[in-house]
């Protein structure tokens, strides 16, 4: 099972571009990289996964490098409601339970 | 469509009592799962289940017992109250094949064990 490092915390203020690493060294041939959102009082929910290069959606970008032992979640412009923990995962599309790391609590602030 | 639906929202037991929290989803998802949180920390896996009849273990299983006789529904029994099981309690559902980006969660049952 890929292990993910991840930093506690990140502050920043509204309209800056937040961009969250991920470390998962250990990462096998077949596993994606996910990333979950999860506001307060409030269970995770999917953001956006990638396998390699670059994959953007209407909420995020995910750029993956070709040795795949990192990420980088990219949130452009946050506001306030984008304070929130964030969660990387990894592993393949046979896995029947997530494995939740700490994840990465971001406050945004005006 | 209510997607999952956990109850209660809010519990308060004593030590030693026992209480099922409960679990449905409507989306006739093959997998669900039972994870608890504790404060500043992320979720941990309780148990989880493949299909009606199949349940294994997952992190965190002691004091906990699942079974799963429905596809729909996937309650989770406290057998005798704990203080450490004060948590938030949340259960996810997802397809077969999704892996790590179908998971659908609930609310969360918030208890307290006194």
């Amino acid at each position: 099972l890929a292990k993910t490092t991840q930093p506690i915390s990140m502050d920043s203020y509204e309209g800056q571009e937040v961009n969250i690493t991920c470390s998962h060294n250990n990462i096998a041939t077949n596993d994606y990289i996910t990333w979950y959102q999860q506001f307060p009082s409030q269970g995770p929910r999917f953001i956006i996964q990638g396998y390699k290069t670059k994959v953007t959606n209407e909420v995020a970008s995910l750029f993956i490098p070709a040795d795949r032992k990192s990420s980088t979640l990219s949130l452009p412009r946050v506001s306030l409601s984008d304070t929130a923990v964030y969660y990387c995962l990894v592993g393949s599309t046979t896995r029947t339970a997530l494995i939740f790391g700490k994840g990465t609590t971001l406050s945004v602030s005006s | 469509n209510a997607g999952v639906t956990q109850t209660p929202k809010f519990q308060v037991l004593k030590t030693g009592q026992s209480m099922t929290l409960q679990c449905a989803q409507d989306m006739n998802h093959e997998y669900m799962s039972w994870y608890r949180q504790d404060p500043g920390m992320g979720l941990r896996l309780i148990h989880y289940s493949v299909g009606a009849g199949i349940t294994d273990q997952g992190e965190v299983p002691n004091g906990y017992n699942v079974s799963r006789s429905t596809t729909e529904d996937f309650p989770l029994r406290l057998l005798s109250a704990a203080p450490s099981q004060t948590s938030v309690y949340f259960c996810a559902s997802s397809l077969a094949g999704t892996g790590d980006r179908g998971a659908f969660f609930g609310q969360g049952t918030r208890l307290t064990v006194v």
